[in-house]
């Protein structure tokens, strides 16, 4: 059964720093690995998508990676801002429906 | 970009009622549908995955008597929680997904808040 697990569970940085937020899962048989975003009390927002052939997808800011052998994937904040604070979800597919790590909670702090 | 909806967006209901939740994908046809549960922090469980004409797919633990599904079209999938109490009282996602090609990616809807009083 996969899991995922995401590291740190929270985060708090000051503004304009990059950090990583870390991504883990048990079973390297994917087809996909996706990155969401999450504010309180809303829905989730679809930040990249890393199909299973590919090693990393860039969007503005955010950067990802995936390295399947090793069941892992890195989101790369460059630069934060205070609007970037909210919950990111990690989420993997296979022959199963996209199942999500619990999240890490980030804070960055003007 | 895939656009998913759900109604209602949020209700509240008195316990024992039942409720339908209803998701539908705007601009793609969706072969698979899926229902999630998000507990207040806690990360999105799957209930169940439905294919259109169907009977969904249940996870363990979820019963399927109380949490009706059914994928009547390529578009519109409906949640009915039955005999609703306050511990039913969740945040329910819907997520969709055309698997005519890849990369077989899952569209999720808004989201509906549902208080059981």
């Amino acid at each position: 059964k996969q899991e995922v697990t995401q590291i740190p569970a929270a985060l708090s940085v000051p503004e304009g720093e990059n950090l990583v937020l870390n991504c883990s899962f048990t079973d390297s048989a994917i087809y996909n690995l996706q990155w969401f975003r999450q504010d309180p009390g809303k829905g989730l927002t679809s930040l990249l998508l890393i199909q299973s052939s590919q090693r990393e997808q860039t969007s503005g800011r955010l950067n990802a990676s995936l390295d399947k052998s090793s069941g892992r994937s890195t989101l790369y904040i460059a630069a934060s801002q205070p609007g970037d604070s909210a919950t990111y979800l990690c989420a993997v597919s296979g022959n199963t429906p996209l199942v999500f790590g619990k999240g890490t909670r980030l804070s960055v702090i003007a | 970009g895939a656009v998913v909806s759900q109604h209602p967006s949020w209700v509240i209901c008195k316990s024992g009622t039942s409720v339908k939740i209803e998701c539908r994908s705007l601009d793609f046809q969706a072969t698979t549908m899926f229902w999630y549960r998000q507990f207040p922090k806690q990360s999105l469980m799957l209930m169940a995955t439905s294919n259109e004409g169907s009977k969904a797919t249940y996870e363990q633990g979820v019963e399927k008597d109380k949490f009706l599904i059914n994928h009547a079209s390529l578009t519109l999938s409906t949640l009915t929680v039955t005999s609703a109490h306050p511990e039913d009282s969740s945040f329910y996602i819907c997520s969709a997904r055309d698997d005519q090609g890849a990369p077989y990616e899952q569209y999720f809807g808004p989201g509906t808040r549902l208080t059981v009083t």
